[in-house]
């Protein structure tokens, strides 16, 4: 079974506001990946980490960053939400060459 | 450009039928491919691999195919059950680096 978790799984937040979406993992993994996902759409990955103080941005361009400082942890954060970033955020982690294991999502309405 | 195709967007089948989902890729580097099964507003679930040295894996109910030459996968589900109703992505990674998804399968089994 998958250790990692994602929180919030649901945020509802007005226009203007920072927020951070965490994702955290307990099996040491040290690949850790940002997927956007909009309602029947691909997963378009927003950002990754290879491990501690790497962080590259992905194929979609996304005005989120991201941070690394501990293996097992990373946030997700949005300076200003705009309605624009409406979306499913899924988190996952893998070792190189296995499965990515995802979190259950944060599913972000801005209004 | 898309490396990762699933041309099509939906499927249904009987359930205790076979389901047949289909997934074409584009580069020739790629050596991991890979079937996840996501349900709304969950994060998905890794079902079944297979590494390029092989051309066949399963994993009970489970079994996907691969067709080198052709840069072509497929996951077939035997026999199909109303739980596996649920959109699938076939992903593919290029030796240790990103994973790529497709655009999802939507499986509908009816009963």
């Amino acid at each position: 079974e998958a250790d990692i978790y994602q929180t919030p799984r649901y945020l509802v937040i007005g226009t203007g506001k920072k927020i951070t979406l965490e994702c955290s993992q307990t099996m040491g993994h040290d690949k850790m990946y940002w997927y956007q996902q909009d309602p029947g759409m691909e997963l378009h990955l927003i950002h990754y980490s290879y491990g501690v103080n790497s962080t590259e941005k992905g194929d979609l361009s996304s005005e989120s960053t991201v941070s690394r400082i501990r293996t097992e942890h990373f946030p997700l954060t949005l300076e200003s939400a705009r309605p624009s970033h409406t979306s499913q955020y899924l988190c996952a982690s893998s070792e190189y060459s296995t499965e990515a294991f995802f979190g259950q999502g944060t599913r972000l309405t801005v209004v | 450009d898309q490396q990762v195709k699933q041309n099509s967007p939906s499927l249904s089948v009987q359930e205790g039928r076979i389901s047949i989902l289909n997934c074409d890729y584009t580069n020739s580097m790629f050596d991991y491919f890979l079937w996840y099964k996501k349900y709304p507003a969950e994060g998905p679930t890794f079902l079944i691999s297979i590494s390029s040295i092989k051309d066949k894996n399963e994993d009970g109910r489970f079994t996907v195919f691969l067709n080198k030459s052709a840069k072509h996968l497929s996951l077939h589900i035997v026999p199909s059950q109303p739980g596996d109703s649920a959109v699938y992505f076939c992903a593919a990674e290029d030796y240790g680096q990103n994973f790529v998804f497709g655009p999802g399968t939507r499986l509908s089994v009816l009963p």
